[in-house]
């Protein structure tokens, strides 16, 4: 079946200590994003990429670094810089752009230890 | 930039009553709108979309949405809820050749017998 994959599931970070949240699609998709989860506050753009070895900044990507060296994958990388590291991880992915149906993982619970 | 308010956090409602959940988006420009529904700890699946044409919306699992341009609303309705709609809802909205969609807050529907 064709879908996206999240992985860890929950995953902890030590103080200091990057950590990197795996995302990958075999859907084809073109387009795949990463969305950042806190109650109350919907879900607020981190990374996207349109295409691969090319990627932009979302409205919150301070502290964090993505790759797109392949098609299928797109690892985001919280970093010790992002100071307040909790919260649910959303990747999607979609054939060419936001107009189109996004599809999701399901997610990555990130806290700090 | 397009911005989108969910005016309620959360809407108790007994099974069978109709439901409305509000959403009012803000652009000077055309819109895509979207309505995404999320199950506890899952990632979002769309529900429906509006890119052009008739202003009245029909998705999955019974909900409808109605874009009203003059009131930037889409407002998404189901005329007899189930115990199994209880979810977290979001509206969402991009420019027409935008490459972000933007998130609401999230509506979280509560179905009681």
């Amino acid at each position: 079946d064709g879908g996206i994959t999240q992985s860890p599931k929950y995953l902890f970070r030590k103080e200091g200590q990057n950590v990197t949240l795996s995302c990958e699609q075999n859907l084809n998709h073109d387009a795949m994003y990463w969305y950042r989860q806190d109650p109350g506050q919907g879900l607020r753009l981190i990374y996207y990429s349109q295409i691969v070895n090319d990627f932009q900044k979302g409205d919150i990507a301070e502290g964090y670094s993505v790759s797109r060296e392949k098609k299928e994958s797109f690892p985001l990388t919280v970093t010790s810089a992002q100071k307040n590291p909790t919260a649910f991880y959303l990747c999607a992915s979609s054939l060419t752009g936001v107009q189109e149906k996004l599809f999701f993982g399901s997610g990555t619970q990130l806290s700090v230890l | 930039a397009q911005s989108v308010t969910q005016l309620d956090s959360q809407v108790p409602v007994f099974e069978e009553a109709p439901v409305e959940l509000r959403c009012n988006y803000s652009s000077s420009v055309s819109v895509y709108l979207f309505w995404y529904v999320q199950y506890p700890n899952q990632g979002l699946q769309l529900l429906l979309k509006y890119l052009s044409g008739s202003t009245l919306v029909k998705g999955i699992n019974g909900f409808e949405a109605e874009f009203n341009k003059s009131q930037t609303s889409f407002h998404l309705r189901k005329p007899s809820v189930h115990i199994s709609d209880t979810a977290e809802y979001f509206c969402a909205v991009t420019l027409e050749y935008g490459n972000k969609l933007v998130f609401g807050a999230g509506t979280i529907l509560r179905v009681k017998s």
